[in-house]
């Protein structure tokens, strides 16, 4: 089964400060692996995915296969940070048209 | 182009009421989904559809209609609305082969 975890519901930290918002997934596959964001106000927004390799906004994520993880991680945290991040898996298998979602991180950056 | 637009922004339903939520896209994407966000709960797909006349159920389909009868549109249907169905409501949609799927900015639907 396709499962998605993302122990934290809460994270704060302050403005400057490293963030690392944790995703462990479960897939006897290969998954693709994405960030999604959703700032106040706003609509669902893809921030990373991992077959890119890139980084957006200062963001970074690594797919780790040996510990099925894919954080993501930021070295200085910005007040405009501050969303609900949510973290998503694609399986290779049948249905990778679906994404399975974890059940997010709200991050704050305070002052 | 408008992306996915979803209608209405907000609603307030008594129980056993009836309402359709309306989603549409213009990007001329063929798959097309509607989920539900709980607090606390994340994401749960209810219905989706890889193309016109083309739907299949998600995780919580118990509840809800759907049907796709163009490329642009996918509304959602409830019948008999419960509280259990107080949620916010996303569409969205992709292409094959491309996983990033564009949202809509959510329906906000009370039952009481």
């Amino acid at each position: 089964a396709q499962r998605v975890t993302q122990p934290e519901k809460l994270l704060s930290v302050f403005k400057g400060a490293p963030v690392e918002l944790k995703c462990n997934y479960s897939y006897s596959g290969s998954p693709e692996l994405f960030w999604y964001v959703q700032y106040s106000r706003q609509r669902l927004q893809l921030l990373l995915r991992h077959i890119s390799r890139e980084s957006i906004k200062g963001f970074t994520a690594d797919l780790n296969k040996g510990e099925t993880s894919f954080h993501l991680k930021k070295p200085f945290a910005q007040e405009e940070d501050s969303a609900m991040y949510y973290c998503a898996l694609s399986g290779s298998q049948g249905g990778s048209e679906k994404l399975v979602f974890g059940k997010g991180t709200k991050l704050t950056v305070n002052p | 182009n408008a992306g996915v637009t979803q209608t209405p922004k907000f609603r307030i339903l008594k129980i056993g009421q009836s309402m359709t939520l309306q989603c549409a896209q213009d990007m001329n994407h063929n798959y097309m989904y509607w989920y539900r966000q709980d607090p606390g709960m994340g994401l749960k797909l209810i219905y989706y559809s890889v193309g016109a006349g083309i739907t299949d159920k998600g995780e919580v389909p118990n509840g809800y209609n759907v049907s796709r009868s163009t490329t642009e549109d996918f509304p959602l249907r409830l019948e008999l609305a419960a509280p259990s169905q107080t949620s916010v409501y996303f569409c969205a949609s992709k292409v094959t082969g491309i996983n990033e799927q564009y949202f809509g900015p959510g329906t906000r639907l009370t039952v009481t």
